[in-house]
């Protein structure tokens, strides 16, 4: 069952565009979303996340907006540039008894920024 | 955040054979995490390693086929059995809790 949806698979932007990838997630125990930032040949970098308890998170060109009572987040980018060009991971974290917090991860959006 | 090393980068396997990753932190940490990420895809849990006891492994995954090791705070294996070309991927470790995950750079597995 795939616990956290994202989308688009794919997104083409111009240069200084925004862009914008959606995630929806089922479990309402998550706490915990983060987006990753992935270029080829390298491990996925966290880009910025945020609780449940904010609706929207801003880190430079990054914001994340989070709707809590439709169980969806999005990842805004904007002015996008070439260089942002890359796969998009949404995730979902919850706490578990006894256990490690793991990640849940949306399946990835191919980003390209066009010069 | 921490520092992962991993290696190898990269490898091609004969079907049949085994290969073995490593894993390095560059500080002390209770729970290491192993995923696959299969061409194209997202990534999946295999196993979540704590020091001192067996890992513990995500439905679809066995300790037979990967079976991992988690000698001290800083290090852990992880190693692909009795290879096939449907374990071709890329393989990641990951370090992290409450403020975040980090990743390795991966191992990229190709299996002929």
């Amino acid at each position: 069952q795939q616990q956290v949806k994202q989308s688009p698979q794919s997104l083409i932007v111009q240069k200084g565009g925004i862009s914008i990838i959606n995630c929806a997630y089922e479990n309402t125990a998550f706490d915990y979303f983060p987006w990753y930032q992935q270029f080829p040949g390298k491990g996925p970098a966290l880009l910025i996340a945020i609780r449940p308890d904010v609706s929207e998170k801003k880190e430079g060109r990054f914001t994340i907006s989070f709707n809590k009572s439709a169980k969806q987040f999005s990842l805004h980018i904007m002015d996008s540039q070439p260089g942002d060009s890359a796969t998009y991971f949404c995730a979902a974290s919850m706490s578990r008894s006894g256990s490690a917090r793991q990640l849940t991860f949306g399946s990835g959006t191919q980003l390209t920024v066009l010069p | 955040s921490a520092v992962i090393s991993q290696k190898p980068s990269r490898d091609i396997c004969q079907r049949g054979t085994s290969l073995t990753i490593q894993c390095q932190v560059d500080s002390q940490v209770t729970m290491m995490f192993w995923y696959r990420q299969q061409p194209g895809q997202s990534l999946t849990l295999i196993a979540t390693a704590n020091q001192g006891s067996e890992a513990t492994y995500e439905s679809g995954f066995v300790i037979d086929k990967f079976p991992i090791s988690r000698p001290n705070l800083t290090f852990s294996t992880l190693t692909v059995s009795n290879m096939s070309p449907e374990d071709s991927s890329i393989y990641l470790c990951s370090v992290g809790g409450g403020n975040g995950y980090t990743f390795g750079s991966g191992t990229r597995l190709t299996v002929v």
